[in-house]
């Protein structure tokens, strides 16, 4: 069965440090992949998609890689901040034109001033 | 842009009632409305694909008759939790997709609304 694992469950890196979460998949063929932030009692938000052709993506502080024969996404922060503190969901795509994403368990970041 | 809201965001009903949640998409149009349902300390569980003017598909093991979906317009779909129970007390989270490219979507989501039934 498709399985999604994000490397953590909780992960405390100290204010301005890079932050690294993984997201490990198995049974899967995903032609995307997508990272959301969510913070407690709300609902996800959006951070980046990356395509399976693509091996990496950036977005201001925050790198995505893709490594689809590792079968591997790492998510980076770097110049971690407080405000960075949430729980970080990584969510695959098909390529069967569905829209349906499969959410892997999330890993709650916690950045010490 | 891109904005979800939900309502109401937070409800406490007695068992057996019915609930409505209303998801909508502000300022776009969305081809496709999601609903999912997320317990504490737990990932998103998607329940429903819903396409305006056409039948939600339900995924394995979720209630169709039990939790009820209407996609009235390309931004406004609603889930109804009919005859509530304890057990169906959840975080309920809506989101709206918009296609990007190719067979790319992203999907934005609602704020949540916590349902509890006593």
């Amino acid at each position: 069965s498709q399985k999604i694992e994000q490397n953590s469950e909780a992960l405390n890196i100290q204010e301005g440090k890079t932050a690294t979460l993984t997201c490990n998949y198995t049974n899967y063929s995903p032609a995307y992949l997508q990272w959301y932030r969510q913070d407690p009692g709300r609902g996800p938000v959006f951070l980046l998609l990356i395509r399976e052709n693509e091996k990496e993506k950036r977005k201001e502080r925050l790198k995505v890689t893709f490594d689809t024969t590792l079968k591997q996404s790492l998510f980076h922060i770097t110049a971690s901040q407080p405000a960075d503190s949430a729980t970080y969901l990584c969510a695959l795509g098909s390529n069967f034109g569905n829209e349906k994403l499969t959410f892997g368990t999330g890993t709650r970041l916690t950045i010490i001033p | 842009g891109a904005v979800v809201s939900q309502h109401p965001s937070w409800v406490i009903c007695k068992s057996g009632t019915s609930v409505k949640i209303e998801c909508r998409s502000l300022d776009f149009q969305a081809t496709t409305m999601f609903w999912y349902r997320q317990f504490p300390k737990q990932s998103l569980m998607l329940m429903a694909t819903s396409n305006e003017g056409s039948k939600a598909t339900y995924e394995q093991g979720v209630e169709k008759d039990k939790f009820l979906i209407n996609h009235a317009s390309l931004t406004l779909s609603t889930l109804t939790v009919t005859s509530a129970h304890p057990e169906d007390s959840s975080f309920y989270i809506c989101s709206a997709s918009t296609k990007t490219s190719g067979f790319s979507y992203e999907q934005y989501f609602g704020p949540g609304t916590r349902l509890t039934v006593t």
